[in-house]
């Protein structure tokens, strides 16, 4: 079992609609989660990062955390054509700074 | 300020051949991380260091791979020999530890062995 997991995709959402996704984690004891967006051919870059269980919300993005059923989700409102990327979730594990990453789900936003 | 910075931006090498990456983090970060990057394996963690001494090399593959980080603006990464398998985009990471939860990546080196 991956110790992070997300569906590859592509999840495909009209422009304006909600898109959703996720990520489950296999470590118990993990306690800070990542939402990284990395557009093709470029660097990933941090959206958000969440420690408890809840929501945290961040203009029209919203990460969601539940630790007891090892899940982690990001929520996108009002989709662009530009929030098309691969978004990465990633997981505080082991050493201090350690991340670990899942293996991405693409997104694909259409007019 | 300028971000993170990796030279070369891309290398086609051939196999046998020595590979050396370099990265400059971000003025003032004392974290700084290799990455690597492939289709199959995802983005995975190599190695990272704190102030300048490696703090978890388990990610590095095999010994082939060897990374420094002589001073505070500046890391190599080397690979020796190369080999095809090598072939990726690697990531330099840098971030603070009172902004630990930020890393800061860079441009990426893409890698090619033939």
């Amino acid at each position: 079992q991956k110790e992070v997991e997300q569906n590859s995709g592509p999840l495909s959402v009209p422009e304006g609609a909600i898109a959703s996704l996720n990520c489950t984690y296999s470590d118990r004891g993990s306690q800070s989660f990542f939402w990284y967006r990395q557009y093709s051919g470029k660097s990933p870059e941090l959206i958000m990062f969440i420690y408890s269980n809840g929501d945290k919300e961040d203009g029209r993005f919203t990460a969601q955390l539940n630790k007891a059923s090892q899940y982690v989700s990001l929520l996108i409102r009002d989709s662009q054509p530009s929030d098309s990327a691969t978004y990465l979730c990633a997981v505080r594990s082991g050493g201090y700074n350690k991340l670990i990453f899942g293996a991405g789900t693409r997104l694909a936003v259409h007019p | 300020d300028a971000g993170v910075i990796q030279s070369p931006r891309h290398e086609v090498t051939e196999m046998g051949q020595e590979v050396t990456l370099r990265c400059k983090p971000i003025s003032g970060h004392d974290y700084l991380f290799w990455y690597r990057q492939t289709m199959m394996r995802g983005l995975e963690l190599l190695i990272y260091f704190n102030n300048n001494v490696p703090i978890d090399d388990s990610g590095m593959p095999e010994d082939r791979f060897s990374a420094k980080m002589p001073n505070a603006s500046f890391s190599t990464l080397k690979i020796q020999p190369s080999e095809p398998r090598d072939s990726a985009v690697y990531f330099c990471a840098s971030s603070t530890s009172e902004g630990r939860e930020t890393q800061y990546f860079g441009p990426g080196t893409r890698l090619l062995v033939l």
